[in-house]
């Protein structure tokens, strides 16, 4: 079965910053995706990034990027510039490829980021 | 495009009482999920339908949770009878036939007291 594990329970970045999270998992799959997923109070999971595994390149939407290690089975998220608007939890998120219908999301336990001035 | 719609957002019951939770995916989105998220922990999905069909439904429940989705649209999960650690958020999902981004509501919050 697949795990995610986030070992970062808080993370803490002030403003105009660069942050990391970190994630790692494991899988036997050769062929999968990977996700990072923003949580706010309002509960509401918000798609920020995803990197298909057998894409070298590592994704980048505007001030999110992420390094992508295959072999390490990491995936890390660094945020850029950082804004009061980018507290919330970050879930790291693993998905297999489209193998029959079958498509959950495994999740990882969650970062808490918190923006300081 | 309207987003996923989820009702009621909060709920507080007693143990042994039963509960429903609804959900309305995005029009067009053949593929729902159910997720359930406890305190401190990511979400873990407990059904996922294909249209009308159950295709993973490996870590519901069954002895307490029910889910169904008629005509291959709306869904409704209901727990009975209660436990104190089904306590949790209750995240739909859905997503286009075979896309990798799952789109998700805002959650019902149910306290089992």
């Amino acid at each position: 079965a697949q795990t995610v594990t986030q070992s970062q329970p808080e993370m803490s970045v002030q403003e105009a910053e660069t942050v990391t999270l970190s994630c790692t998992y494991d899988t036997s799959e050769s062929d999968y995706y990977l996700f990072w997923y923003k949580q706010p109070p309002s509960r509401q999971m918000i798609l920020v990034i995803r990197q298909e595994a057998y894409k070298q390149q590592n994704a980048t939407e505007n001030r999110f990027s992420v390094n992508f290690q295959k072999a390490a089975k990491s995936f890390s998220l660094k945020i850029s510039d950082s804004q009061l608007g980018d507290a919330a939890m970050y879930f790291c998120a693993y998905r297999r490829p489209n193998t029959g219908t079958a498509s959950k999301l495994t999740f990882g336990t969650g970062t808490r980021l918190q923006v300081t001035l | 495009e309207a987003g996923v719609a989820q009702s009621p957002r909060y709920k507080i019951i007693e143990k042994r009482q039963s509960v429903a939770f609804w959900c309305n995916p995005i029009s067009g989105h053949a593929t729902l999920y159910w997720y359930q998220q406890i305190l401190g922990q990511g979400p873990k999905l407990l059904i996922q339908f294909q249209n009308n069909g159950v295709v993973d439904d490996s870590q519901l429940p069954k002895d307490r949770f029910s889910a169904e989705r008629l005509k291959g649209v709306d869904s409704t999960l209901k727990i009975q009878p209660a436990k104190l650690e089904d306590s949790a958020v209750y995240l739909c999902a859905s997503s286009r036939r075979g896309a990798y981004e799952q789109y998700f509501g805002p959650g019902t919050r149910l306290t089992v007291t």
